[in-house]
């Protein structure tokens, strides 16, 4: 299994209250993705990153933000969680990105805001 | 924009029997496709993927998968069903362009002994 942590793993927050995700891997892969599953909707890409400070929006990257100072860690940001932003949020990374290879996914984190 | 879809939301198969689960995706340039497979609790694990050459794909699991460029469609099928297919399956597609997949909506799959 590809070394990714994620924490925490569960978390009830109320509104309005920041919240950081953090994940953590151990494989020294390059790229590194934040999706949030919801359903009815699948998977949807929050954030990526392609290399230390160097990060992208993906197609529903409203109310968060990101960071990734060293190789290993990728910071999710909610500054001002709303009860939208209820979900399991998934991290992913991929050495390659998927240009000849797959992601690896975390085993995910519930966020509940109240 | 590459996009997903997952025309069935539910499929309930008898434990022995065949399994078929639809993808059809839309996207300009060819298409890099994959199945990926959630079990309840889990994070994700990818079944099978197609690049590109053979058309017919073989995964782990037992799946296999048949890229259908003139129907834009990548299904998947297993011959007889296990137990413990019972899963949440997601198609993806991504391309050379891209760093990221775009995800479907899922089929959630229960298997009747």
């Amino acid at each position: 299994d590809a070394g990714i942590t994620q924490s925490p793993r569960h978390k009830v927050t109320e509104t309005g209250t920041p919240v950081t995700l953090r994940c953590h891997q151990t494989e020294n892969h390059r790229y590194m993705y934040w999706y949030r599953q919801d359903p009815g909707h699948g998977l949807r890409l929050i954030h990526y990153s392609y290399g230390v400070k160097d990060t992208d929006k993906g197609e529903v990257s409203d109310g968060y933000s990101v960071s990734r100072s060293k190789t290993e860690d990728f910071l999710l940001t909610l500054e001002s969680a709303t009860s939208s932003q209820t979900s399991v949020y998934f991290c992913a990374i991929s050495n390659t990105g998927i240009h000849a290879g797959e992601l690896f996914f975390g085993e995910g984190s519930r966020l509940t805001v109240l | 924009a590459q996009s997903v879809t997952q025309p069935d939301i539910h499929i309930t198969v008898s434990e022995g029997a065949s399994l078929e689960l639809r993808c059809n995706y839309s996207y300009g340039a060819t298409p890099y496709l994959f199945w990926y497979v959630q079990s309840p609790g889990q994070g994700l694990q990818l079944l099978l993927k197609y690049f590109s050459g053979d058309t017919l794909v073989q995964g782990i699991k037992g799946f296999e998968a048949e890229f259908k460029r003139s129907q834009s469609s990548f299904n998947l099928r297993k011959p007889s069903v296990h137990w413990s297919d019972a899963a949440e399956y997601f198609c993806a597609v991504g391309s050379l362009r891209d760093y990221k997949l775009s995800f479907g909506a899922g089929t959630t799959v229960t298997v009747r002994a």
